[in-house]
């Protein structure tokens, strides 16, 4: 079946500008992260979605950035007057999030570079 | 402290040796246990969930010491394309929506 997808899977912005991005989860997982990883470096855990709400959203590094979800399904994480800290790759994932599986499975990730 | 700690390594494997190597989580209460591995400039992807006491599942061996509180992973027969970073991953450290990663363990098989 599909896997979590994300869009676009690359995007140059310039700083200052507001970008979208866009994760499509695995159909029927209830649970939807984000998390970005600069280079090098480990994943740095932003926020959580069970259904449409977001019960952690303590990784959110400012203002700037904010997530949603509709639907129980897609989910767009926007960051505001974009810096070049926010250069980084940024990953979602799904999980079914049952008492017995709640492994993630991760997209291909988007990959951030503000100039 | 960092809630989930790995050695970043590199563990230089010659082909065809076994590895193996820990993950130490601070919070006893920890729920759920995962190694994933990622690829350079991939994304991680699961190798192995750790339940009861451990699992296995071909040349990989994951075991959970609650006790001691650390996970391991063990590699037989390292193959070429094992070269990869290898994260540990606890859920429920201090939610249980949350899931806590290691920095990786880097391993590198060499022929």
């Amino acid at each position: 079946g599909a896997g979590v997808s994300q869009s676009p899977s690359n995007k140059v912005t310039e700083k200052g500008k507001d970008v979208e991005l866009r994760c499509d989860p695995i159909s029927g997982h209830t649970a939807l992260y984000w998390y970005r990883q600069s280079l090098g470096q480990g994943l740095e855990f932003l926020i959580y979605f069970q259904g449409n709400s977001a019960p952690d959203k303590s990784g959110l590094p400012s203002d700037r950035f904010s997530a949603e979800r509709t639907g129980g399904s897609v989910s767009t994480l926007t960051i505001q007057r974009t810096q070049q800290e926010d250069s980084a790759v940024y990953l979602c994932a799904s999980s079914p999030r049952t008492l017995t599986y709640n492994e993630q499975f991760f997209g291909p990730g988007t990959r951030l570079t503000v100039l | 402290r960092k809630e989930v700690e790995q050695d970043p390594g590199p563990f230089n494997v010659p082909e065809g040796a076994t590895v193996a190597f820990n993950c130490t989580y601070s919070n006893s209460a920890s729920q759920s246990f995962f190694w994933y591995r990622q690829d350079c400039r991939k994304e991680p992807k699961l190798l192995m969930s750790v339940y009861s006491s451990g699992n296995e599942d071909g040349r990989f061996t994951a075991q959970l010491n609650r006790a001691s509180q650390y996970i391991s992973l063990l590699i037989r027969d390292s193959k070429l394309s094992d070269s990869a970073t290898y994260l540990c991953v606890v859920n429920g450290v201090d939610s249980w929506g949350k899931f806590q990663f290691g920095a990786g363990t880097q391993v590198v098989v060499t022929p």
